[in-house]
C-alpha cells in the first residue's frame, strides 16, 4: 500500500495567487481530513470529509480556503487568494472509519507551501 | 477554553534510560487520547490510542497512562534508543469529536 499521497511536496507562490493541494487517500478508507500544522499554532484540523461529503468545516480559516472531495480517491484544497500567513505545512490523513473519529488517522507526508 | 500542555522544552536523555513526556489538558472531558511519532519532514504516524476508562496501555517499549482526576497522560519509552529521537504529539476528542493536538515535544536519545 503507497499509503496517503499528497502533491505537491513543496509549493512556492506570490502573494495573490491560487494553490491548489492534492491529496490520494488510502484505498478504502472512508474519512478524510486536511490539517495545517505551523510552529506557532502546531497541527490544526480544517475539514473533515466522510463518504466524499464534507463533515465538519469549522477549521477552515475563512473564505479563501475551500476544499473537495469529488470521489473517493481524490480530494483538494484549494486556497484562493493566498496570502504569506497562509504558509504551513498542510497535511492530508484517512481513515477507516464511519462517523467517528476514534479510527487511527494515517498521514501523508504534506506539502510545504510558502507564499511570498 | 480547551487547551492541551506538552512539554515544550526538549527532552534530552541517555540512551538505555526511559523516557517520560506528558500531555496535560484543561477544560475537556476526552473519551480518548492518542499518541504520534512525527519525523522531520513528515506527517504522524500514530503510535497508541488509550480510552477514558483504560488506565494504562502498552505496546512493545511503549506504555501510556491516561489519569482522568488529573486530567493527565504520560507517555513512556521504555530502553530508549537514539532511533526513538522524535517529535511526539498527543491528540484528543471527545466521543464523536474532532481530534484536537497538543504542540508536541522533542525527543533527543542520545548514545
Amino acid at each position: 500500500d503507497a499509503g496517503v499521497i499528497q502533491s505537491p511536496r513543496h509549493e512556492v507562490t506570490e502573494m495573490g495567487q491560487e494553490v491548489t493541494l492534492r491529496c490520494k487517500p488510502i484505498s478504502g478508507h472512508n474519512s478524510l481530513f486536511w490539517y495545517r500544522q505551523t510552529m506557532m499554532r502546531g497541527l490544526e484540523l480544517l475539514i473533515y470529509f466522510n463518504n466524499n461529503v464534507p463533515i465538519d468545516d469549522s477549521g477552515m480559516p475563512e473564505d479563501r480556503f475551500s476544499a473537495k472531495m469529488p470521489n473517493a480517491s481524490f480530494s483538494t484544497l484549494k486556497i484562493q487568494p493566498s496570502e504569506p500567513r497562509d504558509s504551513a505545512v498542510y497535511f492530508c490523513a484517512s481513515s477507516p472509519g464511519t462517523s467517528e473519529y476514534t479510527d487511527t488517522q494515517y498521514f501523508g507526508p504534506g506539502t510545504r507551501l510558502t507564499v511570498l | 477554553s480547551q487547551k492541551i500542555e506538552q512539554n515544550s522544552e526538549a527532552l534530552n536523555i541517555q540512551e538505555g534510560k526511559t523516557a517520560t513526556l506528558t500531555c496535560n489538558y484543561t477544560n475537556y472531558s476526552p473519551a480518548y487520547l492518542q499518541w504520534y511519532r512525527q519525523d522531520p519532514g513528515r506527517g504522524p504516524v500514530f503510535l497508541l490510542l488509550i480510552r477514558e476508562n483504560e488506565k494504562e496501555k502498552r505496546k512493545e517499549r511503549l506504555k501510556v497512562t491516561f489519569d482522568t482526576t488529573l486530567k493527565q497522560s504520560l507517555f513512556h519509552i521504555t530502553a530508549s534508543q537514539p532511533a526513538d529521537s522524535a517529535t511526539y504529539l498527543c491528540a484528543l476528542a471527545n466521543q464523536g469529536g474532532k481530534l484536537i493536538f497538543g504542540q508536541g515535544t522533542e525527543l533527543s536519545v542520545k548514545p
